[in-house]
């Protein structure tokens, strides 16, 4: 069974640039997750989808974050604009579904730092 | 205050020692209760899931929850070099809930 896909593995880019990162879940998983993990720290949630709509963004910086799970498989997530902050590895997780919240398959993630 | 907090490390051990992780929480209302594994530049693996108090044992790992301390652990026995990563705690309140993680714990085993 093929993992979580994500690219790219490595960005670094100016601040007040844009990026956006990828994300191919486990082939018939209804669930996707984006985590922020800032080095040090644990994974944050930032947003939650089933199938392609959202179940929970309330830690998703919305004035400057956005993502999409277009036909409730692939999903991006974007930044623009990059603040310094934003520095961390962003992880894309998937489940089977909600239910199966505590079989979360991880990818390897994107480190992004941001100068 | 956070809500669950984790001991950063680092720990260093010699292979063979048991190992000791621990995550305190403040939320009683937590009732899924999680382990996980990080490699370096790898996404977290499930090693541990638990529901309520109680003790869970998978091979040389034992997962514990004391819901009246608000208190896990993680025991690893018989530690091995293979066993060196950060170790994570998660909680969540119910089943399909956001998971809350603890900042992690870095382990080295030393051959």
């Amino acid at each position: 069974e093929a993992g979580v896909a994500q690219s790219p593995r490595y960005k670094i880019i100016e601040k007040r640039q844009s990026v956006a990162f990828w994300c191919n879940p486990i082939s018939g998983h209804a669930t996707l997750y984006w985590y922020q993990q800032i080095l040090g720290q644990g994974p944050k949630l930032l947003i939650q989808f089933q199938n392609n709509g959202v179940v929970d963004d309330s830690q998703l910086p919305k004035d400057r974050f956005s993502a999409e799970r277009l036909k409730g498989v692939d999903s991006t997530l974007k930044i623009q604009p990059a603040k310094l902050e934003d520095s961390a590895v962003y992880l894309c997780a998937s489940s089977l579904d909600r239910a199966n919240y505590n079989e979360q398959f991880f990818g390897p993630g994107t480190r992004l730092t941001v100068l | 205050q956070k809500e669950v907090e984790q001991d950063p490390g680092p720990l260093s051990v010699p292979e063979g020692a048991i190992v000791s992780l621990n995550c305190t929480y403040s939320n009683s209302a937590f009732q899924y209760f999680m382990w996980y594994r990080q490699y370096s530049r790898k996404g977290p693996e499930l090693l541990m899931y638990t529901y309520s108090s109680g003790n869970k044992e998978d091979g040389r790992f034992t997962a514990q929850v004391d819901k009246s301390s608000k208190y896990i652990s993680l025991f690893i026995r018989d530690s091995q070099p293979s066993d060196s990563a950060t170790y994570l705690c998660a909680m969540t309140y119910n089943q399909g809930g956001k998971l809350i993680f603890g900042q992690g714990t870095e382990l080295s085993v030393k051959p």
